[in-house]
C-alpha cells in the first residue's frame, strides 16, 4: 500500500506570508496528486489535481508541484481566508485506490 | 450546477441499521463515479469506497469491505451507504464526492455537506 506523510502537521503563520506544506509518498506516484483544503464544519474543497493543475475557481495563490514521492502546496499571500487544513491525496488503480495523507492546520501566528 | 446533495444527520443506537444518500445533479450521474469518504471526530479524511452509477461497479477500501455497503439508483441520480450493524465507532462525518477517475489518477470534486451519523445507546 501506498502510505502518505504531510509536513508540518501545523503551521502558525501571518497573513501575506508564503506557505509551503509537503506530502511524501511511499513510492514513486508519477504526477497523481491532488491538494484539498477543508475549513471547520465544512466539506473539503478541491484545489489542485495532478500535482499541479489549479482547480477552476481556485485563487492564483494556490500553486502545486513535484512528481514521483514529494509534492508541495505552496500560498504564495496568506489571506484570511486561507486559515484551514490541507490534505493532500493520492490514487493508486490496482489497491487499495484512494488515500489521504494526515493533514495539515494552518493557524494564525 | 455540479452538486451533491446528502441526506440529514442521523442518531442510531449500535445494532441498528441505516443508510444515508447523497443525490447528484447537473451533470451526467452515469458517467462519473461517487465516492465516501469518513471523517471520525477530530480526524482526517479516510477513503471507503466508489461506485459507478452506470453500472454499478464498486471498489472498497481494504479498510471498509465488509462493514458498510455502497449502491446507487441511476434512475433517480442518488448513491447510498449503508450499514447492516452500527457501531458506536461509526460516528462520524460521512462526505459523498463526484470523483473523476482518469487512466492513473483520481480526485473527488465537488463534495456534498456531509452526513453526521452518531451511534449512541
Amino acid at each position: 500500500d501506498i502510505q502518505m506523510t504531510q509536513s508540518p502537521s501545523t503551521l502558525s503563520a501571518s497573513v501575506g506570508d508564503r506557505v509551503t506544506i509537503t506530502c511524501r509518498a511511499s513510492q514513486s506516484i508519477s504526477s497523481w496528486l491532488a491538494w484539498y483544503q477543508q475549513k471547520p464544519g465544512k466539506a473539503p474543497k478541491l484545489l489542485i489535481y495532478k500535482a499541479s493543475s489549479l482547480e477552476s475557481g481556485v485563487p492564483s495563490r494556490f500553486s502545486g508541484s513535484g512528481s514521483g514521492t514529494e509534492f508541495t502546496l505552496t500560498i504564495s499571500s496568506l489571506q484570511p481566508d486561507d486559515f484551514a487544513t490541507y490534505y493532500c491525496q493520492q490514487y493508486n488503480s490496482y489497491s487499495p485506490g484512494f488515500t489521504f495523507g494526515p493533514g495539515t492546520k494552518v493557524d494564525i501566528k | 450546477e455540479v452538486q451533491l446533495v446528502q441526506s440529514g444527520a442521523e442518531v442510531k443506537k449500535p445494532g441498528e441499521s441505516l443508510k444515508i444518500s447523497c443525490k447528484g445533479s447537473g451533470y451526467s450521474f452515469t458517467s462519473y463515479w461517487i465516492g465516501w469518504v469518513r471523517q471520525m471526530p477530530g480526524k482526517g479524511l479516510e477513503w471507503m469506497g466508489i461506485i459507478y452509477p452506470g453500472d454499478s461497479d464498486t471498489r472498497y477500501s481494504p479498510s471498509f469491505q465488509g462493514q458498510v455497503t455502497i449502491s446507487a439508483d441511476k434512475s433517480i441520480s442518488t448513491a447510498y451507504l449503508q450499514w447492516s450493524s452500527l457501531k458506536a465507532s461509526d460516528t462520524a462525518m460521512y462526505y459523498c464526492a463526484r470523483t473523476t477517475v482518469v487512466a492513473a489518477t483520481g480526485w473527488f470534486d465537488p463534495w456534498g455537506q456531509g452526513t453526521l451519523v452518531t451511534v449512541s445507546s
